[in-house]
This record gives structure tokens, sequence and C-alpha cells, in this order.
């Protein structure tokens, strides 16, 4: 079955903290990955995508994802959060259709 | 990137009344829209496929008929929720895929919907 797993529920940091989220997923045949991000009171936005060709995607804002086909695995990174980098954070996975992980609360402490 | 708006934002209404939704591509015209669900601390699901000019494509366990889609121009698709009820509280998001950007879907700012 299809599915997309986001092992970090809650992320609490402080700031110029590294960040790492993990997302792994389950999909047969050719994959696009996203990540999105949900700020409070706001829409999805795209952070940053993966079609093809090189495996580490640089997306908006700093973030950064490295798709390692291998461990069926799309992390979002980034070096030094900020307080103003506090959202949600979902990974998706699909050509058509996506399939979105259950998201990560990220909170950051000035 | 491209813009996807949603009316209305906000909606409270009586059980067993119906609601629409309206989902609108701003700055690109989309053939394809998605409507979603999200529950409180919860990924968002599925819950149908829109093509324009085409019936819509239901995920499995979707009401077809609770759910009426509508996707009559390449920038709008509606979402009528039909007799509501209070179970149908939730919040609902469309998206649209921008066929410029391959599979890429951009998402409206979503409609909490209250059944009372």
């Amino acid at each position: 079955a299809q599915s997309v797993s986001q092992h970090n529920h809650h992320v609490i940091l402080s700031e110029a903290a590294s960040l790492e989220l993990g997302c792994n997923y389950s999909y047969g045949g050719t994959v696009n990955l996203f990540w999105y991000v949900q700020y409070p009171g706001q829409h999805l936005q795209l952070l940053l995508k993966y079609f093809s060709g090189d495996p580490l995607v640089k997306g908006i804002k700093g973030f950064e994802a490295e798709f390692i086909k291998s461990k069926f695995s799309f992390n979002l990174r980034k070096p030094s959060v900020q307080w103003s980098d506090t959202a949600e954070y979902f990974c998706a996975v699909g050509t058509y259709k996506y399939i979105f992980g259950t998201g990560t609360r990220l909170k950051v402490l000035a | 990137g491209a813009v996807v708006s949603q009316h209305p934002s906000w909606v409270i209404c009586k059980s067993g009344t119906s609601v629409k939704i309206e989902c609108r591509s701003l700055d690109f015209q989309a053939t394809t829209m998605f409507w979603y669900r999200q529950f409180p601390k919860q990924s968002l699901m599925l819950m149908a496929t829109s093509n324009e000019g085409s019936k819509a494509t239901y995920e499995q366990g979707v009401e077809k008929d609770k759910f009426l889609i509508n996707h009559a121009s390449l920038t709008l698709s509606t979402l009528t929720v039909t007799s509501a009820h209070p179970e149908d509280s939730s919040f609902y998001i469309c998206s649209a895929r921008d066929g410029r950007e391959g599979e890429t879907q951009y998402f409206g700012p979503g409609t909490r919907l209250l059944v009372l």
C-alpha cells in the first residue's frame, strides 16, 4: 500500500538550532516528492519539490531536502531555524494524486 | 507560485442544509483540481479529483451524492456538501494542479465548515 510516514509529530527547537524532519514513503513506480509548510492561520505553501535529477533539492527560506532512493526517504533540513519557521510541515508523495504524511509541528523558541 | 482562492473561508449552517464552497485558480488554468478534508491535528485526506468538463473521481469511502463536485471552467471548481450534518464539520481544502509545473499542486486557504 502507498503511504507516507513522518516520524516526528512535534519538534521544539531553539533559534539557530539545526533542523531535520524525517519523511519515509512506500510508493510503487516513479515518485514525485514534496514538502509543504502551513504557517499558523495560513494555507499550505510549497517549500520544495523533487521530480528527478540532483537528489539534493533546495527550496525557499533556506530549506533543503535530500532524496535517498535506497532508503525511501526525503528528509527536510535547515541549518539554522528562526522563530518564524514555527509551522506545520507536511511531506507529500505522488505523481497525479498526492498522499500526505501526518505532519510535523515545529515550534521554534526565540 | 500560483495562487488559489477559496470562498467562503468560514461557514456555519444548520443541519440539513446544503453548503457550496468555491475554489478558483487566480493566475493559471487548472484542468485538474483536488478536494481534501483535514481533521484537527491530522493530515489531509483526498476526497476527490475534479477534472474540467468531466465527472469527478471520488476516493474510496467518500459519498459522491453527499459531496457534489462541479468543475465548470478551467479556473473554478465547486464542492457542495448536501444535507449537511454535524459530522461533516471539518476543514475543506482545495488544490489546483498547475500543468506548467508538472504535477505540482497549489493549495487554497481552506474553508472551515461548522454544521449545527
